[in-house]
């Protein structure tokens, strides 16, 4: 099945640094790609679409210069937490849709959960 | 915007028990999703719906959409301790370029 690997899976920095978080598609190519955040015990909150080759799309409230991302390759797309502040600290999710017949089924990556000190 | 709202948010049964989990909207979707999530680990797709009243099962869940596209149910028969876990639904637009998550439901299954 498509599979969307995630890296890393957790990570711990100092506030004021950056932290980036992969996501590859295993096995499948993705043109877009999506990043979510998650606090505790709450669902999944879109934070941009990221597009292969061309600028990301961010969701109404989500800083584009604090939340950077890349998707250079049909493989890969990265997001930068730049100068993380404790309140970044959340579960961090992407995932990317499987284009079959009929099937509008999204994979997600495992997640990576940042902790900010 | 469209806005699914996802009932109960949180569920807490006996093995054996038979549950519903709802979600609904006032918007139409193209598609519905319901996934799984386990701590510390992304969702995992458990069914996609894409017509109007379509019903599926997985082994003991039965998922639903409703007629007209805009809410969805899963049911659980005689539920296991495995079961427990983050229940999510998401509807995916016309485009097939975005998808509305639900609230989550948070069911504990306990043995």
């Amino acid at each position: 099945g498509a599979v969307v690997s995630q890296h890393p899976s957790w990570v711990i920095c100092k506030s004021g640094t950056s932290v980036k978080i992969e996501c590859r598609s295993l096995d499948f190519q993705a043109t877009t790609m999506f990043w979510y955040r998650q606090f505790p015990k709450q669902s999944l909150m879109l934070m941009a679409t990221s597009n292969e080759g061309s600028k990301a799309t961010y969701e109404q409230g989500v800083e584009k210069d604090k939340f950077l991302i890349n998707h250079a390759s049909l493989t890969l797309s990265t997001l930068t937490v730049t100068s993380a502040h404790p309140e970044d600290s959340s579960f961090y999710i992407c995932s990317a849709r499987v284009r079959a017949p009929r099937s509008y089924g999204y994979t997600f990556g495992s997640g990576t959960r940042l902790t900010v000190v | 915007t469209q806005l699914l709202e996802q009932s109960p948010q949180f569920l807490s049964i006996q093995e054996g028990e038979n549950l519903t989990v709802y979600c609904n909207s006032s918007s139409v979707f193209s598609s519905l999703q319901w996934y799984r999530q386990e701590p510390g680990e992304g969702p995992v797709l458990l069914v996609t719906v894409v017509t109007g009243g379509e019903v599926k099962k997985l082994k003991r869940l039965t998922f639903q959409f409703g007629d007209a596209r805009k809410d969805s149910s899963l049911h659980i028969t005689a539920a296991q301790p495995g079961d427990t876990g983050l229940y999510l639904c998401a509807g995916g637009n016309n485009a097939g370029n975005m998808l509305t998550f639900g609230g989550g439901t948070r069911l504990m299954v306990k043995p």
